[in-house]
C-alpha cells in the first residue's frame, strides 16, 4: 500500500526558508490524488498548508501563501514544501499526506487516507 | 475560511460508554466533511469520510452523521485504545480547514 515519508532539516534559523520533501512508496504520484502538506504547532491543532497534483496545479491556504511553494518531481515520486522567511511560530510537525479522490456519481469526495509520520521543524537561531 | 467548531475540546469518559462529539460548521458545507483520530506523537488517521463513511478498517463502534452545518461523531462503546483526540475537517471550499479538536481521556 501507499506510505509516504517526510524528510529535511529539523532545525532553521529565523528569516530563512524551511525544505521538506516527501517521499511516495509502494503507488505513483501520477495517480489522480492531490498530495497535501499539513502542519501541527506543539500542543495545538491542525493547518493545512496545501496541496499539488502530479499535473503541477497547486491549492495554498492563503494565510500562507505568499510563503509557500509546494512542487511535484514525478521522476522521484516525491513531492517537496517551500516555506520561507520562517519565524518561531512556523515551529510545528509537518506530516506530508495524500488527499483521495472517490468520484460518486457527479460528485468527487476527498480525504486524506494516507499520512506520513511527520517530521519536527524547529526555527531556532 | 469556513470555521469548524467542535463541542466539547475535551471529555472523560469510562470504557463502555457512549461518546458524542459535535462539530459545526460556519456555513453549509453539504456532507462535505471527515473525521480524524491522532494520539500522542502520531499521524491523524481517518477514521470517517463523507460525513457518514467508516474508512476501511475502521471498527464499527465509531460513526458519523448530519450534514449542512451540524455534524455529529459517535463512540458507541468507548475502549481504552480510543483515547485520543479527534478532528473534523470541511473540504467544500479551499482552505480546507479542522476543528479545535477534542480530547478525550478515560474517567
Amino acid at each position: 500500500q501507499v506510505q509516504l515519508q517526510e524528510s529535511g532539516p529539523g532545525l532553521v534559523k529565523p528569516s530563512g526558508t524551511l525544505s521538506l520533501t516527501c517521499a511516495v512508496s509502494g503507488g505513483s504520484i501520477s495517480s489522480s490524488n492531490w498530495w497535501s502538506w499539513v502542519r501541527q504547532p506543539p500542543g495545538k491543532g491542525l493547518e493545512w498548508i496545501g496541496e499539488i497534483y502530479h499535473s503541477g496545479s497547486t491549492n495554498y491556504n492563503p494565510s500562507l501563501k505568499s510563503r509557500v511553494t509546494i512542487s511535484v518531481d514525478k521522476s522521484k515520486n516525491q513531492f517537496s514544501l517551500k516555506l520561507s522567511s520562517v519565524t518561531a511560530a512556523d515551529t510545528a510537525v509537518y506530516y506530508c499526506a495524500r488527499k483521495y479522490q472517490l468520484l460518486r456519481g457527479f460528485y468527487y469526495y476527498y480525504y486524506m487516507d494516507v499520512w506520513g509520520k511527520g517530521t519536527t521543524v524547529t526555527v531556532s537561531s | 475560511d469556513i470555521q469548524m467548531t467542535q463541542s466539547p475540546s475535551s471529555l472523560s469518559a469510562s470504557v463502555g460508554d457512549r461518546v458524542t462529539i459535535t462539530c459545526q460548521a460556519s456555513q453549509d458545507i453539504s456532507n462535505y466533511l471527515n473525521w480524524y483520530q491522532q494520539k500522542p506523537g502520531k499521524a491523524p488517521k481517518l477514521l470517517i469520510y463523507d460525513a457518514s463513511n467508516l474508512e476501511t478498517g475502521v471498527p464499527s463502534r465509531f460513526s458519523g452523521s448530519g450534514s449542512g452545518t451540524d455534524f455529529t461523531f459517535t463512540i458507541s462503546s468507548l475502549q481504552p485504545e480510543d483515547i485520543a483526540t479527534y478532528y473534523c475537517q470541511q473540504y467544500d471550499n479551499l482552505p480546507q480547514t479542522f476543528g479545535q479538536g477534542t480530547k478525550l481521556e478515560i474517567k
